[in-house]
């Protein structure tokens, strides 16, 4: 119940394509979905969040969608550059806890 | 913009010996965490650190492992007694009033031989 489930492991898309990675989650009393952008020898750093009173929230190329009654939530890449070429983790933690649980994260290639 | 640093990047350490991993979090950030990512696997939250004292941890973080705040800035993570599959990247984090986002350093990439 803890889980969050992160697909694919895997994603080559061509320079200006969408890119689309999805997550979903068990767990009724997550309240907090953060995506994190991670380059190789990197620390993972924040790209976008959202609550689940919003359906959707988009900030610049980046926009998470989030369904509330199938508990799954993506991240949508508008016009995706080789500079987005990176692992990107969803993740879930409970209202008022701390602890972050991650996907097992998406390898994301941009073809120029 | 400020950062969460982690020193050192890369510590290779004799299986059974003590190791301490080391963090600067953000200035004024009041929540602490430590995480760990094995090779090519998700990551995996250890402990959070609140007030001087652990607020949550998980299964992983047995009598093994202990943490500090020795002073005003730093916060530690000890490993007693390394064993091989220690081996992983150690993730500190830090977030301010409202415990999240939470803001990750660069990790230290623990080698345990």
């Amino acid at each position: 119940q803890q889980q969050v489930k992160q697909s694919p492991q895997s994603l080559i898309v061509q320079k200006g394509g969408i890119s689309i990675i999805n997550c979903a989650y068990e767990n009724t009393a997550f309240d907090y979905f953060p995506w994190y952008q991670q380059f190789p020898g990197k620390g993972p750093a924040l790209l976008i969040a959202i609550r689940p009173d919003v359906s959707e929230k988009k900030e610049g190329r980046f926009t998470i969608s989030f369904n509330k009654s199938a508990k799954q939530f993506s991240l949508h890449i508008m016009d995706s550059q080789p500079g987005d070429s990176a692992t990107y983790f969803c993740a879930a933690s409970k209202a008022g806890a701390q602890k972050l649980v991650f996907g097992q994260g998406t390898r994301l290639t941009i073809n120029p | 913009e400020p950062e969460v640093t982690q020193t050192p990047s890369h510590q290779v350490t004799q299986m059974g010996q003590e190791v301490i991993l080391r963090c600067v979090p953000i200035s004024n950030h009041l929540y602490f965490y430590w995480y760990r990512q094995i090779l090519g696997q998700k990551v995996e939250f250890l402990v959070s650190f609140y007030n001087n004292e652990i607020s949550e941890k998980s299964e992983i973080f047995d009598d093994q492992f202990s943490v500090e705040r020795p002073d005003g800035s730093n916060f530690t993570l000890k490993i007693r007694s390394t064993k091989l599959e220690d081996s992983a990247m150690y993730f500190c984090a830090s977030s301010g009033q409202g415990v999240q986002p939470q803001h990750f350093g660069d990790g230290t990439r623990l080698s345990i031989l």
